[in-house]
C-alpha cells in the first residue's frame, strides 16, 4: 500500500523568501509523483509531476521539486516566493497497479506574508 | 477548452436527506475520477469510471454512495441517506489518457 506524508502542515515564509515544502511517500513499487495546489475556492492544479526520466522536475509558476529514490522523497522547492502563492499545497503518488489513482497527502498551507 | 464543472458548489443538507452531486468533464475525457476530502484529511480517491463503466470504486466508503455516469458524459454522486461523517468537499476529474487529471473545484458538503 502506498502513503504520502506531508511532514508540516503549516509554513509561513516572507514574501522573496526561498521555500521548501517536504513529501515523503512509501510504496513497494516503482512510482509515479505529483504535486497539486489549491488556491482558495479553486479547484486542485497540477504544478508538476515526476513519471520517469530527469529526476528534478520543473513546474509551473517557478516551482521545481527532486525525486530522491533513496530517501524516498519528492521535496518542493521555489527560491523565491510572492503573496500570490499562498495556498495548500497537496504532494500525491501513485504508480502502475494502482490504475492509476492518486494517493494524497494532507496538504502543506504555505502562507506568504509581506 | 471548458473546465472540469461540479455543481452545486456548496450543499448543506440535514441528516438523513439525500443528495446529488454533479461532475461534467471535459469533452472527449473518457476517465472520470471522484474523490473526497473529509476535513482535516486526506484528500481520498472514491472511484474511476472509464466512460460509462465503473473501473474501480474500492474507495467508496458504503453503500449509502451510488455514482452513475450516464452514456459516458456526466456523472452523479448521491449520497443517501446522509450522515454526519459525510461532511466535506468532493472533487471530480477527468482525463483522456492517465495522469493528465484536471479536477474541477469541488462540491462543500455540509450535513447538519
Amino acid at each position: 500500500a502506498q502513503s504520502v506524508t506531508q511532514l508540516d502542515s503549516q509554513v509561513p515564509v516572507f514574501e522573496e523568501a526561498p521555500v521548501e515544502l517536504r513529501c515523503n511517500y512509501s510504496s513497494s513499487v516503482s512510482v509515479y509523483l505529483f504535486w497539486y495546489v489549491q488556491y482558495p475556492n479553486q479547484g486542485l492544479q497540477l504544478l508538476l509531476k515526476y513519471l520517469s526520466g530527469s529526476t528534478l522536475v520543473k513546474g509551473i509558476n517557478g516551482f521545481e521539486a527532486e525525486f530522491n529514490k533513496s530517501q524516498t522523497s519528492f521535496h518542493l522547492r521555489k527560491p523565491s516566493v510572492h503573496i500570490s502563492d499562498t495556498a495548500e499545497y497537496f504532494c500525491a503518488v501513485s504508480d502502475e497497479g494502482s490504475n492509476y489513482k492518486l494517493t494524497f497527502g494532507k496538504g502543506t498551507l504555505l502562507t506568504v506574508n509581506p | 477548452e471548458a473546465g472540469v464543472t461540479q455543481f452545486p458548489s456548496h450543499s448543506v443538507i440535514e441528516k438523513g436527506q439525500t443528495v446529488t452531486l454533479r461532475c461534467d468533464p471535459i469533452s472527449g475525457h473518457d476517465n472520470l475520477y471522484w474523490y473526497r476530502r473529509v476535513m482535516g484529511k486526506e484528500i481520498k480517491f472514491l472511484l474511476h469510471f472509464v466512460k460509462e463503466s465503473k473501473q474501480d470504486e474500492s474507495g467508496m466508503p458504503n453503500n449509502r454512495f451510488l455514482a452513475e455516469r450516464t452514456g459516458g458524459t456526466y456523472s452523479t454522486l448521491k449520497v443517501q441517506p446522509a450522515e454526519l461523517e459525510d461532511s466535506g468537499v468532493y472533487f471530480c476529474a477527468s482525463s483522456r489518457r492517465n495522469y493528465g487529471y484536471t479536477f474541477g473545484s469541488g462540491t462543500r458538503l455540509t450535513v447538519v
